[in-house]
């Protein structure tokens, strides 16, 4: 089974709705990220959490909002969906300790269309 | 603002041929950590860069970090079309967040 799991894997949705992106972790780690890519833009940080209680703002957080409901969950919602949001969004986690600090571990992503 | 500037951005290179793809950066950093992803695929972790000097080797690639030039490298010898990918560097920003590069896209031909 995978470490890091995303649903759903591939969303269309209409401006407008509010959609929610869940990511789930086995791996046991505090912190988790949010990203989204877009062609030729690299990975952009929407938002990240250090353990339940902390929540913070990444680079491109307008329009996102997040709960992190346990160590293991945490959902990206999109209040209200346009359509330059459509992108690939990917969940990832790491682990502070050890010597591979900060290291990265990513899902599966998801690809949001939005029309 | 911590900027990561990849070069090149595409690459179409012949198999058996050797290139190297540059990752500089525009602030203090001391960890800096390479990905590849295959189109529609996640990103999987390569190289973990950890101090200035560092270098670490698989298979064919090859990663070096020089903190003093805010420059890391990613060497290819004799490349071979299954390295054909998307390989991001991503530098530490503090203690708590990772900046990526825009990726390069790495083809190569038979």
């Amino acid at each position: 089974d995978a470490d890091v799991t995303q649903t759903p894997r591939n969303r269309i949705t209409k401006t407008g709705k509010r959609i929610m992106l869940e990511c789930s972790q086995t791996k046991g780690h505090d912190r988790m990220y949010w990203y989204r890519q877009d062609p030729g833009l690299g990975l952009r940080l929407i938002y990240y959490s250090f353990d339940v209680k902390d929540i913070n703002k990444g680079e491109i957080s307008d329009g996102y909002s997040v709960s992190r409901q346990a160590q293991a969950k945490f959902s990206l919602s999109l209040e209200s969906a346009i359509p330059n949001q459509t992108a690939l969004y990917f969940c990832a986690t790491s682990d502070p300790q050890g010597a591979a600090y900060n290291e990265q571990f990513f899902g599966p992503g998801t690809r949001l269309t939005v029309l | 603002e911590l900027k990561v500037e990849q070069n090149p951005l595409f690459l179409s290179m012949q198999e058996g041929k050797n290139y190297t793809i540059y990752c500089n950066y525009s602030t203090t950093s001391d960890r800096l950590y390479w990905y590849r992803q295959d189109p529609g695929k996640s990103l999987e972790s390569l190289f973990v860069l950890l101090s200035n000097g560092a270098v670490k080797q698989e298979g064919r690639l090859m990663a070096s970090l020089d903190t003093k030039a805010r420059l890391s490298t990613l060497h290819i010898t004799a490349a071979v079309h299954d390295l054909s990918a998307t390989y991001f560097c991503a530098v530490l920003q503090g203690a708590q967040k990772l900046v990526f590069g825009q990726g390069t896209r790495l083809t190569i031909n038979p």
